[in-house]
């Protein structure tokens, strides 16, 4: 089946400092919806990107959506121990399925 | 707005006996999806369902497991004689649409299989 892959599983960042993780796809990419899930919580959506070459921003976070539509990252900036969770990119599609990627955990030490 | 309902949180069960697991979906909301998720591990696709049908269940096993989204009331996770490796997280989500949509996610269901 369809597997979208991030890159890193896990991060380890002292507080103040930036993060990165990436998502990658063989397959060419209609949309991704990016998803935050603390520890012991549930998914919550954070947003979507359409276009290629799509740059959206929420205060610290930068979400990118690559040119051929095939990956995409998320960045935070100067990152704050409430930053701490699982960050999920996930392919949205017009099918029925639902491509959550694997997730990279984020650990903030303060 | 209430948001998607899950319940029980938390559900015990010895191995064999059946484990329901119930969702209300987020109000305006007609498209129902299904996850599991492990310890550690990512969200793994069950079933999505719309009001009265099962749209695609490629994901759930086919013995054991099956799923329902009646007229009225909420959809409901079955898995009928449970075994160790059923432990698990079970995520209901809820959208207002299919595919492209954001899905709103409900606080989930851990199970546990004595």
């Amino acid at each position: 089946g369809q597997q979208v892959m991030q890159i890193p599983q896990y991060q380890h960042v002292q507080e103040g400092e930036d993060f990165t993780t990436y998502c990658n796809s063989s397959t060419t990419l209609s949309n991704i919806q990016w998803y935050k899930q603390r520890p012991g919580g549930h998914p919550v959506f954070l947003i979507q990107l359409v276009k290629s070459g799509e740059v959206k921003k929420q205060k610290r976070l930068t979400f990118q959506f690559g040119e051929a539509k095939k990956n995409s990252s998320l960045h935070i900036t100067a990152t704050q121990t409430t930053d701490v969770g699982t960050y999920f990119c996930a392919e949205a599609n017009t099918g029925n399925q639902f491509y959550f990627g694997t997730g990279t955990s984020l650990t903030v030490i303060p | 707005n209430a948001g998607v309902m899950q319940n029980p949180r938390h559900l015990v069960r010895r191995r064999g006996q059946e484990a329901r697991l119930r969702c209300s979906p987020m109000k305006g909301h007609s498209h129902v999806y299904w996850y599991r998720q492990l310890p550690e591990e990512g969200l793994k696709f069950m079933v999505y369902l719309q009001k009265e049908n099962i749209i695609d269940e490629s994901g759930m096993p086919k013995e054991r497991f099956s799923a329902e989204f009646p007229k009225e009331g909420p959809s409901i996770l079955r898995i009928q004689q449970v075994v160790r490796g059923d432990s698990a997280a079970y995520f209901c989500a809820s959208s207002i649409g299919p595919g492209d949509q954001p899905q709103h996610f409900g606080d989930g269901t851990r199970l546990s299989i004595l």
